[in-house]
């Protein structure tokens, strides 16, 4: 079975603070993602990558940026936390697939982040 | 623009009814169309997937859906619901290099 693990499950950060949140996949997964969940608003992709040190920006990166310097490893970068980034955030993997997206993406159980 | 619908926010059935959730999308080619389900607290899991061939598709836990091309839709079906299926749906077709989905449905199970 593939697993997608997120570092924490809750995180509480102060406004202003960097912000880390980690993804591991043990599938050697070339692509990872991160999204952000909010009600009514369904997933909004973050940024995407197709393999190390490469990386696209999704629907709405303003805010975050990404690393991925191993391949089964893909951390979401908040430089400076706003109270608009309260946010669930779920993290993602599929095979290659340049393209269109016809592989299952499989996704970690999320990190509930809230910034005060 | 590249879109995806799900109608209903919040359905509530009774345990062994039927279940119909409804999803509509917006896209210029053939759609990839995948229905996912997120159990309270958890990630998302997969249902059910369609890229072509027989328009009605099985999935797990008892799931179906069916494309219909002319309604541009891809509704999930149950005949007969579980309290275990108390959840939140979406709905999701394939972009490029990602998965664009709705907003989702959340379905609540009376005993």
């Amino acid at each position: 079975d593939v697993k997608v693990t997120q570092s924490s499950r809750y995180l509480v950060k102060r406004t202003g603070e960097k912000v880390f949140l980690e993804c591991v996949q043990d599938m050697d997964h070339e692509n990872m993602f991160w999204y952000r969940q909010d009600p009514g608003l369904g997933l909004r992709l973050i940024y995407f990558s197709y393999d190390v040190k490469m990386k696209e920006k999704g629907d709405i990166p303003e805010g975050y940026s990404v690393s991925r310097e191993k391949k089964e490893r893909f951390s979401l970068i908040l430089e400076s936390a706003s109270t608009n980034q309260t946010s669930m955030y779920l993290c993602a993997s599929r095979p290659l697939d340049r393209g269109r997206s016809t592989d299952t993406q499989y996704f970690g159980p999320g990190t509930r982040l809230t910034v005060l | 623009a590249q879109s995806v619908t799900q109608p209903d926010i919040h359905i509530t059935v009774s345990e062994g009814a039927s279940l119909e959730l409804r999803c509509n999308y917006s896209y210029g080619a053939t759609p990839y169309l995948f229905w996912y389900v997120q159990s309270p607290g958890q990630g998302l899991q997969l249902l059910l997937k369609y890229f072509s061939g027989d328009t009605l598709v099985q999935g797990i836990k008892g799931f179906e859906a069916e494309f219909k091309r002319s309604q541009s839709s891809f509704n999930l079906r149950k005949p007969s619901v579980h309290w275990s299926d108390a959840a939140e749906y979406f709905c999701a077709v394939g972009g490029y290099n990602k998965l664009i989905f709705g907003a989702g449905t959340r379905l609540a199970v009376h005993p």
